[in-house]
């Protein structure tokens, strides 16, 4: 158990919709990352949060925006949902903001478009 | 083409028996570069982290070892186990950037 949470595990939608998918990071990480996991890809970063504040941004769709909280929990959404965003989605989090911090990876939540 | 490159896609093994995973990377410079096991639909576990400056860096049954020169590393699993089935992934990190940038993956499996 790496101490990261995500929430839902399983979420199954349809096309056009919207999903909000959570992190809780470990306690005292500052640093929360997200990334997508498509069936045929490997691991791509999508967006990372240091203490609120967005430290740097990868492959990620004008439709997905992130967010961090005053608490340090993250929330990644969804927009506009197409058949391809289909995927799990990982959230990991570090102690601090750099490279050097081993990043912690969550459990993923497993979204479902149809 | 891919930034980290891995080798083999895929490996069947005993149990028991050794094997050695590669990965080219082209990312220059950069300030560390990293390998995890991920278990099918779990979240990817650390094994080794390796500044450019370090050869290698041993975990248990697990050494990675780095030449910057070539621009390659490897993953060396001794003795494997049924539990070391799962994808191996090198991750290279681009110097002063903390976005990491994945490799596809080794998926490994440990037959008895």
């Amino acid at each position: 158990d790496s101490g990261v949470t995500q929430t839902p595990k399983h979420l199954i939608t349809a096309t056009g919709q919207r999903v909000t998918l959570r992190c809780s990071p470990r306690s005292g990480d500052l640093s929360v990352y997200w990334y997508q996991q498509s069936l045929d890809q490997g691991l791509q970063f999508l967006i990372q949060y240091y203490n609120g504040e967005e430290r740097a941004k990868g492959n990620i769709l004008e439709r997905f925006s992130a967010q961090q909280f005053p608490d340090l929990h993250s929330e990644l959404n969804l927009s506009s949902l197409e058949l391809g965003d289909s995927a799990l989605y990982f959230c990991a989090s570090s102690a601090g903001g750099g490279q050097t911090y081993e990043q912690y990876f969550g459990p993923g939540t497993r979204l479902t478009v149809t | 083409k891919n930034q980290v490159e891995q080798s083999p896609q895929s490996l069947i093994i005993l149990e028991g028996k050794n094997c050695t995973l590669q990965c080219n990377y082209t990312v220059s410079p950069f300030s560390n570069l990293r390998w995890y096991k991920q278990d099918t639909g779990r979240g990817p576990v650390s094994l080794t982290i390796m500044t450019f400056s370090e050869n290698t860096k041993s975990n248990g049954r697990y050494t990675a070892t780095l030449d910057a020169d070539t621009k390659q590393s490897s993953l060396h699993i001794t003795a494997s186990q049924l539990s070391d089935s799962a994808s191996y992934i090198c991750v290279v990190i681009p110097h002063n950037t903390d976005k990491l940038i994945f490799g596809t993956g080794t998926r490994l499996q440990v037959f008895p």
